[in-house]
């Protein structure tokens, strides 16, 4: 099976910095990469798929990079609706698995 | 508008049974796959089970494999997850989600709000 980590698990950084978050896959996915967004009590939401292309309605401030067994999210700037935990998931014939998550507040 | 309506979620003892369902509506369900991932308080995402669109294929997380079943009724627009054998770890809430097959990656599109199941005595 292959397994996903994700680094750091948590993080705090302030209006206007750039936030970036790894994901590494134990065997290579391709660019089988895709991120979430999940606020306290809602549903995730998709960000990113296949390793960087944005889903559409988006804010073209996040952005996603990679390719085999690295990966790497990133936020532009960090704006305070931003603060969530965000989750990297890989996909191999109909199975699924997420990312630990790395969770982003404001400092 | 695609909605996902999970229900069927409630308190039930260790050792016991519980089956979830999911209504869907504002797209062609029989043309998807779909799955059931969960979430346990405080933790991250867990995919549990996935059917093709006709149920030719179905996979399930090692977890719950032997214990949950997971089917769906096209004619009824419905996703379901039958639940045995309960244990605490499986206290959560599921997701019912839409899966989306890309030119070369899947994903989850549309999910639920999601249904809370707890295993307690």
């Amino acid at each position: 099976d292959i397994q996903m980590t994700q680094s750091p698990s948590s993080l705090s950084a302030s209006v206007g910095d750039r936030v970036t978050i790894t994901c590494q896959a134990s065997q290579d996915i391709s660019n089988y990469l895709n991120w979430y967004q999940q606020k306290p009590g809602k549903a995730p939401k998709l960000l990113i798929y296949d390793a960087s292309n944005l889903e559409t309605g988006v804010p073209s401030r996040f952005s996603g990079s990679g390719s085999g067994t690295d990966f790497t999210f990133t936020i532009s700037s960090l704006q305070p609706e931003d603060i969530a935990t965000y989750y990297c998931q890989q996909y191999d014939n109909l199975t699924f698995t997420f990312g630990p998550g790395t969770k982003v507040d404001i400092k | 508008e695609v909605q996902l309506v999970e229900s069927g979620g409630g308190l039930v003892k260790p050792g016991g049974s519980l089956r979830l369902s999911c209504a869907a509506s504002g797209f062609t369900f029989s043309s998807y796959s779909m799955n059931w991932v969960r979430q346990a308080p405080g933790k991250g995402l867990e995919w549990v089970s996935s059917i093709s669109s006709s149920s030719s294929y179905i996979y399930y997380a090692d977890s719950v494999k032997g214990r949950f079943t997971i089917s769906r009724d096209n004619a009824k627009n419905s996703l379901y997850l039958q639940m045995n054998s309960l244990r605490a770890e499986d206290t959560a809430v599921y997701y019912c989600a839409r899966v989306w097959v890309g030119s070369g990656s899947s994903w989850p599109d549309y999910w639920g709000q999601g249904t809370l199941v707890t295993v307690s005595s």
